[in-house]
C-alpha cells in the first residue's frame, strides 16, 4: 500500500492567490482527516470526513478555507484568497471505522508558504 | 473538551541515557492513546496505540507507554535512547464519543547527543 499520499509537497504562492491542495487516501479507509501544524498552535484538526461526507468542520479558521471530497479516493483543501498566517504544514490522515480502532495514517505533509 | 498536555518541551539526553516523556489527558471516560513520532522533515508516524487491555503498550523501535487511568497520564519510556530517536514526540487522545478527531499535545522535542 503506497499510504496516504498528498500533493504537492511544497507550494509557495503569493499573498491573495487560490491554493489547492490535494490527498489521496489510502484505499478502504472511510475517514479522512486534515490537520495544520504551525510552530505557534502545533496540530490542530481542521475538518474530516466520514465516507465522503464532511462531519466536523469546526476546526475551519474561516470561510477562505473549504474542503471537499468529491470521492472515495480524493480530497482538496482551498485556501482562497491566502495570507501569509496560512504557512504551515497541512498534514491528511486518514482511518477506518473498525471497532474503536480510531489510528490515523497520515500523509507526508504539504508545506505550504504564503509571501 | 478533551485537552492534551505534554510538559515537557525540549528534552536532550546522551546516547543510552533512558527517557520518560509525559502526557497527560483530560476526560473522564473512555479514551484511545496514541503516541506518535516526527522526524526531522518527516510525516507523523505511530509509535504505539492504547485502545483497552494491558495498560503497559509495547510500539515499535523498542518504545513503551503506560496507561494510568487514575492520572489521567499516558507517558513513554524507552530505557536506552539512541542518536536516531532524535526527533518530535507527540501525545494524542481520542475520547470514545463518536468524535474521531484526534487532539493532540503540543509536542516533545527530544535531541539525542551523540
Amino acid at each position: 500500500d503506497a499510504g496516504v499520499i498528498q500533493s504537492p509537497r511544497h507550494e509557495v504562492t503569493e499573498m491573495g492567490q487560490e491554493v489547492t491542495l490535494r490527498c489521496k487516501p489510502i484505499s478502504g479507509h472511510d475517514y479522512l482527516f486534515w490537520y495544520r501544524q504551525t510552530m505557534m498552535r502545533g496540530l490542530e484538526l481542521l475538518i474530516y470526513f466520514n465516507n465522503n461526507v464532511p462531519i466536523d468542520d469546526s476546526g475551519m479558521p474561516e470561510d477562505r478555507f473549504s474542503a471537499k471530497m468529491p470521492n472515495a479516493s480524493f480530497s482538496t483543501l482551498k485556501i482562497q484568497p491566502s495570507e501569509p498566517r496560512d504557512s504551515a504544514v497541512y498534514f491528511c490522515a486518514t482511518g477506518t471505522s473498525g471497532g474503536r480502532t480510531d489510528t490515523q495514517y497520515f500523509g507526508p505533509g504539504t508545506r505550504l508558504t504564503v509571501l | 473538551a478533551q485537552s492534551v498536555s505534554q510538559h515537557n518541551h525540549h528534552v536532550i539526553l546522551s546516547e543510552a541515557a533512558s527517557l520518560e516523556l509525559g502526557c497527560n489527558y483530560s476526560y473522564g471516560g473512555t479514551v484511545n492513546l496514541f503516541w506518535y513520532v516526527q522526524y526531522p522533515g518527516q510525516h507523523l508516524q505511530l509509535l504505539l496505540k492504547y485502545f483497552s487491555g494491558d495498560p503497559l503498550v509495547k510500539g515499535i523501535k523498542g518504545f513503551e507507554a503506560e496507561f494510568i487511568k487514575s492520572k489521567f497520564s499516558f507517558n513513554l519510556r524507552k530505557p536506552s535512547v539512541q542518536w536516531s530517536d532524535t526527533a518530535e514526540y507527540f501525545c494524542a487522545v481520542n475520547a470514545y464519543t463518536g468524535r474521531r478527531a484526534l487532539t493532540f499535545g503540543s509536542g516533545t522535542r527530544l535531541q539525542v547527543q551523540p
